[in-house]
């Protein structure tokens, strides 16, 4: 078992919807949570992140993770065509040895289209 | 503009063939690293480096080597590329912020024939 799986998709929606892309985890001791996108030809870019439980929003983009269900979520609001792009999910423990080291889902490829 | 650059973008080679793959930072992050991207397998993180002169395998190191003899700098050498090393490589940095925030290169493409 992978310690961070997530659904590949792809996922297609229409302009404006609300899309909903998760990653569920194993590692108990992960502690920081990102999101990454990933356009075509390009590296990942941090899009959002958060240290420990909670939520986190930035703008049209929400943040989520409950650690008692080992379970990271990331919602579009309004969704454009420019958010079409791969996520990826991405998790490591706090600091020491595994400083820098983030573990990361398969990324799911999502298509919004107008 | 803040960034990891990496050289060559694309490169087609042979199997046997030594090849380095550069990655240059201009952030002064201590922290450097190397990732594969493959279908269906995700980034993987190869070698990374705490600072200058201090490097450690990561999770598929075999194959490949690396040196961090500045800080800027973070080769990826393959000193006999096989097939199953064709792949999507990318370079990534990060400072010591807690965050373990990494700034991503724009990636290189290697196919091994």
């Amino acid at each position: 078992q992978k310690e961070v799986e997530q659904d590949p998709g792809p996922l297609s929606v229409p302009e404006g919807a609300i899309v909903s892309l998760n990653c569920t985890y194993s590692n108990s001791a992960f502690q920081y949570f990102m999101w990454y996108r990933q356009y075509s030809r390009k590296g990942p870019e941090l899009l959002m992140y958060t240290y420990s439980s909670g939520n986190k929003e930035d703008g049209r983009f929400t943040a989520q993770v409950d650690k008692s269900s080992k379970y990271i979520s990331l919602f579009i609001r309004d969704s454009q065509p420019s958010d079409s792009a791969t996520y990826l999910c991405a998790m490591s423990p706090a600091g020491g040895t595994s400083y820098g080291k983030l573990t990361f889902g398969q990324g799911t490829i999502l298509t919004v289209h107008p | 503009e803040a960034q990891v650059t990496q050289n060559p973008r694309y490169l087609i080679t042979v199997t046997g063939k030594k090849l380095t793959v550069t990655c240059s930072q201009n952030m002064n992050h201590e922290y450097m690293s190397w990732y594969r991207q493959d279908p269906g397998l995700g980034l993987r993180q190869i070698y990374y480096s705490m600072n200058v002169e201090v490097t450690d395998k990561g999770d598929v190191p075999e194959g490949y080597k690396v040196s961090r003899k500045e800080k800027r700098n973070f080769p990826l050498i393959l000193e006999s590329p096989s097939p199953n090393q064709t792949s999507l490589y990318f370079c990534a940095s990060s400072s010591w912020s807690g965050a373990n925030v990494l700034t991503f290169g724009a990636g290189s493409r290697l196919t091994v024939l």
